[in-house]
This record gives structure tokens, sequence and C-alpha cells, in this order.
């Protein structure tokens, strides 16, 4: 697609249920990176993938959230027994990294995630 | 790391006047910066760039500026707009390709 594209775009689940957010990324690009943002706060790194590599997981904030990606394909974000503190805007990018007009991410519009 | 737990900061302008944000980034070996906007219930956009070889860019009514002595950016807008209400972001890159994001600053436009 044109646009990196995310689903769903508002999820409310009840506490303690596990919840699978989707990202597709805009096709070709290699690198796609997950974020949080909580209400009124910056973006929180989460996991990068770059193409075949180990993902970086060193913004995973417990061993609840785990994320997969096949290939340079679509990658899901995984919460299990989610908490109320998992509550926010869970945002993925896609960049290319092909160095022509910069390394800048696309972002997707975010999943707004609501643990009840 | 990131730092989050604290509410953005602010600035307020009118219309028509200039804007300027600042941004504090961690790393010295950082060796590309972003600028990013993001409207109320957006994904961030990307607004401008500058690579570390450069201290100064200019785009369509923004300015970016780089000084590496003090790990300080700076977005300029000029004639500010109403449409330029928003929340902007710098972020910075190092070698691993990962961007990290500042805080974030609210930028509130009176007509």
């Amino acid at each position: 697609g044109a646009g990196v594209s995310q689903s769903p775009s508002n999820k409310v689940t009840e506490k303690g249920k596990d919840v699978e957010l989707r990202c597709d990324p805009i096709s070709g690009h290699t690198a796609l990176y997950w974020y949080r943002q909580r209400l009124g706060q910056g973006l929180e790194f989460l996991i990068y993938f770059q193409g075949n590599s180990a993902p970086d997981k060193s913004g995973l904030p417990s061993d609840r959230f785990s994320a997969e990606r096949t290939g340079e394909s679509v990658s899901t974000l995984t919460i299990q027994r989610t908490q109320q503190e998992d509550s926010a805007v869970y945002l993925c990018a896609s960049s290319s990294r092909t160095g022509l007009g910069g390394y800048g991410y696309t972002f997707g519009s975010g999943t707004r995630l609501t643990v009840v | 790391g990131e730092n989050v737990g604290l509410h953005l900061p602010t600035l307020s302008v009118q219309e028509g006047d200039n804007s300027i944000i600042n941004c504090a980034y961690s790393n010295s070996a950082s060796d590309y910066f972003i600028w990013y906007k993001q409207e109320s219930g957006k994904g961030p956009q990307f607004i401008i760039d500058i690579r570390s070889n450069m201290d100064k860019r200019q785009g369509q009514r923004v300015t970016v500026l780089l000084n590496k002595t003090v790990k300080h950016l700076s977005l300029q807008i000029a004639a500010t707009q109403p449409g330029d209400s928003a929340v902007y972001f710098c972020a910075e890159m190092g070698s691993n390709y990962k961007l990290t994001f500042g805080k974030g600053t609210l930028l509130t436009v009176n007509p």
C-alpha cells in the first residue's frame, strides 16, 4: 500500500486478556519499528526489525510483550495478560534505509489500546 | 533511553509570528536528526531532517539548526499558521538506524 497500515485502529480489552496488534509496512521497507505513546507523552521505543537480522527487543517493557515479523512484511505486536498501564497508542513505522531521501520513518496512525 | 512520565512542554504563539522549538539530544555519536509533527489522533509526520555534517538546513517555512557542541537542535517555523498547531518531536539516529525521540513540544497557534 501507499502508507503504513495498522489494525485495529481502536481496541478495548478487559484486564488480563491478550491482544494482538497488526502493522503492514510500506512495500519494500526493510526496517520496521514499534513505539508506544501514552497520553500526552513522547514515543517510547519497543522493538526494531531489520531484514533477517535478530530484532532489537531492548525496549520491550516486560515479558508480556512480544513481536514477530515474517521477512519484510507484516508484523504483529502481542501483549499478554494486559494491564491498565498498557493503555496507550501503539505506533508502527517502516523505513527503507536506502539513503535516498534520508532515513526518515513513515508512521502509521496507530492502534489506540484501552484496557478496562 | 526514553524519558517518559513527564507532560509535554508547551509553546504558545500568535498567528504570523515565528516559532522556535528546541530539543536537546543525548548521544554525541548520533549522525542523523529528524523533526516530526504529530497532529491529534495521527501518527508523526516527517518535517525536515539534517545530517551531522551540516549545521543548518532550510525547507519551506521551516529551518533546522544543529549545534553538535552542545547537542542541541532547533526547529524554526516562519509565519506560524493555525495549521501548525501540533506536537513536535525531534529524533536522533545512531549507527544502528534506531530513532530515539525527544519528549516533544506542544505548539499552540493563537489566531
